[in-house]
């Protein structure tokens, strides 16, 4: 069965670094997003991209944060300058048109801060 | 802003137990509503899910329906196993994005 792959699983970074979180989304999909779980706390929306553009993002989605399709397969998620704030497990999810509902995620990659 | 609040966990069960989790939402006209899993080093994954008012939702032995009047989307199994012992987010989607709960983790034990 197709699912959403990520990588890495864990990342762990200094405080100013920059990160690239990977997802590739199931081969049909169209619409992508970013989600991140803040530990203790709840899963929060970051963005949606489709059309090589985005679509809709969060407050919490600010100048520090980019989004890209480098390719058919790639969807990556880049952090400027990380903040200790920015730790959090990060889940890539995405959809096609038939399937309006649901979104398919992946496993999600932890980021660590220090 | 739309948002959801779900039971506190974490709960603990034994096998064949019943198993209730409570779900309420805010939001502005009508939400899709829907009930996420994560088992243990896995993504979300979708459990069930309602798009309109009185719907049931229903999969792998879990229900959900769809209260307008009391704005609840309460899951609920009638005997749980080992095999169910994930964390359970429950979310609502409006326009692109879904808003989740802060999740439930259920622990079955044999």
């Amino acid at each position: 069965e197709p699912e959403v792959t990520q990588t890495p699983s864990h990342q762990v970074t200094q405080m100013g670094q920059e990160v690239i979180l990977r997802c590739v989304p199931i081969s049909n999909h169209l619409y992508f997003y970013w989600y991140r779980q803040i530990l203790g706390q709840k899963v929060e929306f970051l963005v949606s991209f489709y059309n090589n553009e985005i679509s809709e993002k969060s407050e919490i989605f600010d100048d520090q944060f980019s989004v890209e399709r480098p390719d058919g397969s790639n969807f990556t998620l880049k952090i400027r300058s990380t903040k200790l704030e920015d730790s959090a497990m990060y889940f890539c999810a995405s959809r096609d048109l038939d399937t309006y509902n649901e979104q398919f995620f992946g496993p999600g990659t932890r980021l660590t801060v220090l | 802003g739309d948002s959801v609040t779900q039971m506190e966990g974490p709960v603990t069960l034994s096998e064949e137990a019943f198993l209730t989790i409570n779900c309420t939402y805010t939001a502005t006209g009508y939400p899709s509503l829907f009930w996420y899993v994560q088992y243990p080093g896995e993504g979300l994954q979708l459990l069930l899910k309602a798009t309109k008012a009185d719907d049931k939702g229903s999969n792998k032995g879990f229900e959900a329906t769809y209260r307008k009047e009391t704005t609840s989307f309460h899951l609920e199994k009638g005997s749980v196993q080992v095999s169910d012992s994930a964390v359970y987010f429950c979310a609502l989607r409006t326009g692109y994005k879904l808003s989740f709960g802060a999740g439930t983790t259920v622990t079955v034990r044999a």
